[in-house]
């Protein structure tokens, strides 16, 4: 398995600014990805994070709203920008150790709210 | 397109089997997954299936899988209080790395 952190946990953001999260995993993994689960809803992909290069996103989301990086093979972030109050979600981290492997983990997820 | 449906809600018994079925679209789906999320809490992998099998057991939880109908179950058995949580079916497409497409979860009480 992987063990994986995200910070913060949780926050309430003032309506126009940006958050960003990072999500730290204990050792070396090929993939990391970024999923939004909304309130009461199921989960959807945001994109894949690429190391050394830009993230793939899914239809309906765009770099500009939620850049990411991903600077090495630990670590990622994404940003939520200038967020409005539909942006209130949870942003969970995703990541498989190895490209079509079986295993997708995920860490304990960030709890935003826009007011 | 893809998707996955759930039933929202189950209530159980303390002690008694515990039933959550899944249906999804998607004929190509390489596997297909089981995750619990507690209240403030991420995703638990519980368990997984490859699509050609028809059957994964593991401790209290059974996984069980028709292809033909697309449909997958989880069975757990004697159920604890513990186990209250959402259930999230999630399936895997061909060639899909990463990408998992979940159902809506199914809320599973378990009464004392």
């Amino acid at each position: 398995s992987a063990v994986i952190s995200q910070k913060p946990s949780r926050d309430i953001c003032q309506r126009g600014t940006s958050l960003t999260i990072q999500c730290q995993v204990d050792s070396q993994v090929t993939m990391m990805f970024w999923y939004r689960q909304q309130p009461g809803q199921s989960l959807t992909l945001i994109a894949t994070a690429n190391q050394g290069s830009e993230a793939t996103y899914e239809s309906g989301f765009v770099i500009d709203k939620f850049p990411i990086s991903r600077p090495n093979l630990t670590f990622s972030t994404l940003t939520v920008s200038n967020m409005s109050p539909e942006d209130s979600s949870i942003y969970l981290c995703s990541v498989e150790k190895a490209a079509m492997n079986t295993e997708a983990f995920f860490g304990q997820g960030t709890r935003l709210t826009v007011v | 397109g893809e998707d996955v449906e759930q039933s929202l809600f189950l209530s159980v018994r303390e002690g008694d089997s515990s039933v959550i079925n899944c249906t999804y679209t998607d004929s190509s789906s390489t596997y297909l997954y089981w995750y619990k999320q507690e209240p403030g809490a991420g995703l638990q992998l519980l368990t997984y299936i490859f699509s050609n099998m028809d059957m994964k057991q593991d401790q209290r939880l059974t996984v069980l899988l028709n292809k033909k109908d697309k449909h997958l179950s989880l069975r757990i058995a004697d159920t604890q209080t513990g186990d209250s949580a959402i259930y999230f079916c999630a399936e895997r497409g061909l060639g899909n790395t990463g990408k998992l497409i979940f159902g809506q979860g199914t809320t599973l009480q378990v009464k004392p």
